[in-house]
């Protein structure tokens, strides 16, 4: 079975600053999907971003980039210019191929900091 | 663009009542989910479906039932509350595709039992 880690349960970061959540995963497919998710105080699940394991390049959304380093089964998202609206918990994703469902690790709650 | 849609937003029951959490999606997407997410915690997976028909158990699914006699819509049952079903509950579709494989959140429901 799949199984995702975030070993940071909380971290902070100054407004205009970049932080970096990290995120490791466990799988023996090859094709499979990984996903960062944030959820405010709102309680909404917002996806971020989504990296696509054949793909090489890392994905990016604006201020939002991936380091996906399949070899290693890591993948860590990293936010430029920090801004107060990016306070959440982030949940990083796994889904693999098939009807399997998205495993979700245990998130990781970030502030930000003016 | 409603996405997938929860209903109710929030809802107290008493112990020993029954309710059901209404889930629609209107993008056409074979895999529905629901997730139940404990303050301070990810997300756990009750019960999903791959097609309308046919639903399968998730992590957590004792206490739970479901449905899936449409595409569009995936209710959750409770049939007998307890306590320990105080939770925020989330429905999702999954988008299939090679490229665009992608899972979508309703926006919650906030169920307590007292």
């Amino acid at each position: 079975a799949q199984t995702v880690t975030q070993s940071q349960p909380e971290m902070s970061v100054q407004e205009a600053e970049t932080v970096t959540l990290s995120c490791t995963y466990d799988t023996s497919e090859n094709n499979y999907y990984l996903f960062w998710y944030k959820q405010p105080p709102s309680r909404q699940m917002i996806l971020v971003i989504r990296q696509e394991a054949y793909k090489q390049q890392n994905a990016t959304e604006n201020r939002f980039s991936v380091n996906f380093q399949k070899a290693a089964k890591s993948f860590s998202l990293k936010i430029s210019d920090s801004q107060l609206g990016d306070t959440a918990m982030y949940f990083c994703a796994f889904l693999g191929p098939g009807n399997t469902p998205l495993v979700f690790g245990k998130g990781t709650r970030l502030s930000v900091i003016a | 663009n409603a996405g997938v849609t929860q209903t109710p937003k929030f809802r107290i029951l008493k112990i020993g009542q029954s309710m059901t959490l209404q889930c629609t999606q209107d993008m056409n997407h074979n895999y529905m989910y629901w997730y139940r997410q404990d303050p301070g915690m990810g997300l756990k997976l009750i019960y999903y479906s791959v097609g309308a028909g046919i639903t399968d158990k998730g992590e957590v699914p004792n206490g739970y039932n479901v449905s899936r006699s449409t595409t569009e819509d995936f209710p959750l049952r409770l049939e007998l509350a307890a306590p320990s079903q105080t939770s925020v509950y989330f429905c999702a579709s999954r988008k299939t595709g090679s490229s665009t494989d992608t899972q979508y959140f309703g926006p919650g429901t906030r169920l307590t039992v007292l």
